[in-house]
């Protein structure tokens, strides 16, 4: 079975702190996501990356950064963490092959910033 | 712009009966789209995938539709379970990055 982990299940963080979240897979997918899950705004999008030391954009990149250094491991940092990124952050892995769209969850990290 | 619906209010239903939830979707012609199912705290759980020229799919008591001319996919669980409660996610691919695009979720409670 496809395994996604997170470093912390919670997270609580001073307004101004530089925060890192990490996330690793052990599927050896080549895609892997992350984003952030909101009361009523469901799941958006914060950045993606096909490969390593690839990343792109999503739909609310702003105030966050990603690096991938390594195949297995995708980092979200909050360069500059700010109280309206306390949220729940999850990250997913995807194969890029055809036909295998799914995508794998983790856990997630339930942040708070004061 | 792009924008997926789901019904926002929760869905109550006896054991044993079939929950039906709906996701819309307009401006767009997604290629597929994912339902997901998640538990409170965790993250979300891949159930079905169906694509544009499929018109339904199912899996053991699950079942998903998808109408491309009403914009519009189904999904079904028939002789719903207490187990089964939780909340589900309607995910079309699209959007200015071709991924999926999350909708905001029903939860559905079936009580026993």
């Amino acid at each position: 079975d496809v395994k996604v982990t997170q470093s912390s299940r919670y997270l609580v963080k001073r307004t101004g702190e530089k925060v890192f979240l990490e996330c690793v897979q052990d599927m050896d997918h080549e895609n892997m996501f992350w984003y952030r899950q909101d009361p009523g705004l469901g799941l958006r999008l914060i950045y993606f990356s096909y490969d390593v030391k690839m990343k792109e954009k999503g739909d609310i990149p702003e105030g966050y950064s990603v690096s991938r250094e390594k195949k297995e491991r995708f980092s979200l940092i909050l360069e500059s963490a700010s109280t309206n990124q306390t949220s729940m952050y999850l990250c997913a892995s995807s194969s890029a092959q055809e036909g295998e769209e799914t995508q794998y969850f983790g856990p997630g990290t339930r942040l708070l910033v004061l | 712009s792009q924008k997926i619906e789901q019904n926002s209010e929760a869905l109550n239903i006896q054991e044993g009966k079939t929950a039906t939830l709906t996701c819309n979707y307009t401006n767009y012609s997604p290629a597929y789209l994912q339902w997901y199912r998640q538990d409170p705290g965790r993250g979300p759980v891949f159930l079905l995938l169906i694509r544009e020229n499929e018109k339904e799919k199912r899996k053991e008591r699950l079942k998903v539709t998808f109408d491309t001319t009403l914009k519009q996919s189904l999904f079904h669980i028939t002789a719903s379970q207490p187990a089964d409660s939780a909340t589900y996610l309607c995910a079309p691919i699209g959007g200015a990055t071709n991924k999926l695009i999350f909708g905001t979720g029903t939860l559905l409670a079936v009580q026993p």
